[in-house]
Order: C-alpha cells, then sequence, then structure tokens
C-alpha cells in the first residue's frame, strides 16, 4: 500500500522569502502521479502543482516548485517570494497512473503561515 | 479550469433525519467522482469511489447504509448520510475526475444536533 509522509506539521515564512515543505512516500509503483494541494482557510483545495513521475524534470508553477527525487522517494514544494495569501495547509498527495485505481492518497498536511 | 459546485455549503439537522449533499462537475462530464471526509485539523479521508451508472466502491471502515452514495449522471453524485448522528458532524468534500487530475468541491459543512 502506498503511503505519504509529511513531517512538518507546521512552518512558518516571513513574506518575500523562500520556504520548502517537505513530502515522502513509499510505493512499489513504476508509474505515478505527485501533487501539491493547497487548503486556505475557506478549505477550497487547489492544486498547486503536479509531477509525472516519469518525467525527470522538475515541475514548476509560477513561485512554485519541486524537488522531485524518484529513488529517494521525496517530493519536496518551494515557495518562492512567500506572499501572505500563501497562508494555507499544504498536503502531498499520490496518485497510481493506472485507469480504474486513480484514487489520491493525502499526506497528513503542513500549516504554513506567512508573516509579514 | 474545471469546476465543481456543491450544495448545500452548509446544513444543519436534527439527529435521526437524514441530509442529502449533491456534487456537480459543471463544465466536464465525470465518470468518477470521489466523497471525502475531513475533520478539524486533520487530512482528506477518503470515504467512497463513486463510478458514474454503477455502485459505489466504499473504503474499509465506511458504513455503506449510512452513507448513499448515487452518481446517476456524469455530472452529478450525491451523498446521502442516513439517520444522521452528532459524530457524523463534519465537513464534507467531492471531487471530480477529469483525465488524470480531480477537481474538488468548495465542501460541505454538516453539524448534527
Amino acid at each position: 500500500a502506498q503511503t505519504v509522509t509529511q513531517s512538518q506539521p507546521e512552518m512558518s515564512v516571513q513574506e518575500a522569502e523562500t520556504v520548502t515543505l517537505s513530502c515522502t512516500y513509499d510505493t512499489s509503483e513504476n508509474n505515478y502521479y505527485l501533487f501539491w494541494y493547497k487548503q486556505p482557510p475557506s478549505r477550497q483545495m487547489i492544486l498547486v502543482i503536479r509531477q509525472e513521475a516519469y518525467k525527470q524534470q522538475n515541475a514548476t508553477e509560477n513561485r512554485f516548485s519541486v524537488n522531485f527525487q524518484k529513488a529517494a522517494k521525496s517530493f519536496s514544494l518551494k515557495i518562492s517570494d512567500s506572499q501572505l495569501g500563501d497562508t494555507a495547509m499544504y498536503f502531498c498527495a499520490f496518485m497510481k497512473h493506472e485507469i480504474g485505481t486513480d484514487k489520491l492518497i493525502f499526506g497528513t498536511g503542513t500549516r504554513l503561515q506567512v508573516f509579514p | 479550469g474545471a469546476v465543481v459546485s456543491q450544495h448545500p455549503s452548509w446544513v444543519i439537522c436534527k439527529s435521526g433525519t437524514s441530509v442529502k449533499i449533491e456534487c456537480r462537475s459543471l463544465d466536464f462530464q465525470a465518470t468518477t467522482m470521489f466523497w471525502y471526509r475531513q475533520f478539524p485539523k486533520q487530512s482528506l479521508m477518503l470515504m467512497a469511489t463513486s463510478n458514474e451508472g454503477s455502485k459505489a466502491t466504499y473504503e474499509q471502515g465506511v458504513e455503506k447504509d449510512k452513507f448513499l452514495i448515487n452518481h446517476a449522471s456524469l455530472t452529478l453524485s450525491t451523498l446521502t448520510v442516513t439517520s444522521a448522528h452528532p459524530e457524523d458532524s463534519s465537513f464534507y468534500i467531492c471531487s471530480a475526475r477529469d483525465l488524470n487530475e480531480q477537481y474538488f468541491g468548495p465542501g460541505t459543512r454538516l453539524t448534527v444536533t
């Protein structure tokens, strides 16, 4: 069974600084997807970034980038130039690349606080 | 991007009654939808996978007779909490699958008194 671990329950960062959120996972699959979701106080889940395991290049979306280390089963999220609106819960998630088994497996989350 | 709605956003019901929550994909067809439950300050817990035209697949430990799921069309899935009790109070979130991504609804806060 797949598991996702987020070892940082809470993180804080000053506005405009950079912060990295950690995520590790365990799987015997070779083809899968990894995601970072953001859940602000409104509780709407928002997709931040996704990574296909077969791609070696790290995904980037504006200020958000990942460091995907497949052999180490690590998938960290870097937020550059942090903004107050980045304050939220961040969930790392895993999904097998197989039709019919597309369940998302979530980590326990990291609460990020961006302060002025 | 794809939009998923939920209705109602907030509902209060009395113990013993049933409540229905709707999940709609507004601009795409979703053969698969998912229902999650989230307790305060915790992660999302998958309750069941809803497939259009067939029975839902429930996760271990989720009572299928208590949480009835119907996926009658490609854009609508419903979750009915039957004979609700205070311990069913929670935040319920649905998602709909489009290609290789899931898009989430805004959630429904259920309070059972």
